[in-house]
């Protein structure tokens, strides 16, 4: 049982450029999250979605784009990268009013 | 605005005394909140989850307090060891899909 898994791990971009940070969970859990960790600081929420096809807008959206097509994949796209975008990006999952489970992180740096 | 606010960013405690963690916050009303554990490099993992009807919470070593009049929570562990040694972070949970909002955390360290 692999739980939330994240690639890639590390990743560095020039700015202007874009990717995808992909997100897999296998825990049938209808509730998928992408959030951005700042050094020393806590985390925030980009992006939720609470099932396949519905996805709404967090605390700091704005430069991101998400889709979930279906239960399993919330992928996370960068647009015209820029160097504020520098941080580590964590995707979780949950089941309905259960706890979050988090991988293990994408850190991303843009030059 | 909503604010959440981890009362000290370092702590350090000789082995075996308790660990007190705070949490408070303001202009929210949480349906829960829930403290996670983060090591270097890993995501956060689930500790304890205490509902707005609940003062207080146990789980082995760790106790949770839960007071919403103070807009507090209190987060415990007795006997510390240095594998408790790790970032701790508070999370107040609200919205249909019960988003998080993470305070930003405190590091433990326990002292042999």
């Amino acid at each position: 049982n692999a739980g939330v898994t994240q690639t890639p791990k590390f990743r560095i971009l020039k700015i202007g450029q874009s990717m995808t940070l992909q997100c897999a969970q296998d825990m049938n859990h209808n509730y998928m999250y992408w959030y951005r960790q700042d050094p020393g600081m806590g985390l925030k929420l980009i992006y939720y979605s609470v099932g396949a096809g519905i996805t709404d807008k967090g605390e700091v959206p704005n430069g991101y784009n998400v889709s979930r097509s279906t239960t399993e994949y919330f992928p996370l796209r960068l647009e015209l990268a820029a160097p504020s975008q520098t941080s580590v990006y964590f995707c979780a999952s949950a089941a309905v009013n259960q706890p979050q489970h988090f991988g293990d992180g994408t850190r991303l740096s843009i030059l | 605005s909503q604010k959440i606010e981890q009362n000290s960013e370092a702590l350090n405690i000789q082995e075996g005394k308790t660990a007190t963690l705070t949490c408070n916050y303001t202009n929210y009303s949480p349906a829960y909140l829930q403290w996670y554990r983060q090591d270097p490099g890993r995501g956060p993992v689930f500790l304890l989850l205490i509902r707005e009807n609940e003062k207080e919470k146990r789980k082995e070593r760790l106790k949770v307090t839960f007071d919403t009049t103070l807009k507090q929570s209190l987060f415990h562990i007795t006997a510390s060891q240095p594998a408790d040694s790790a970032t701790y972070l508070c999370a107040l949970s609200s919205g249909s899909a019960r988003q998080l909002t993470f305070g930003s955390g405190t590091q433990l360290t326990v002292l042999p």
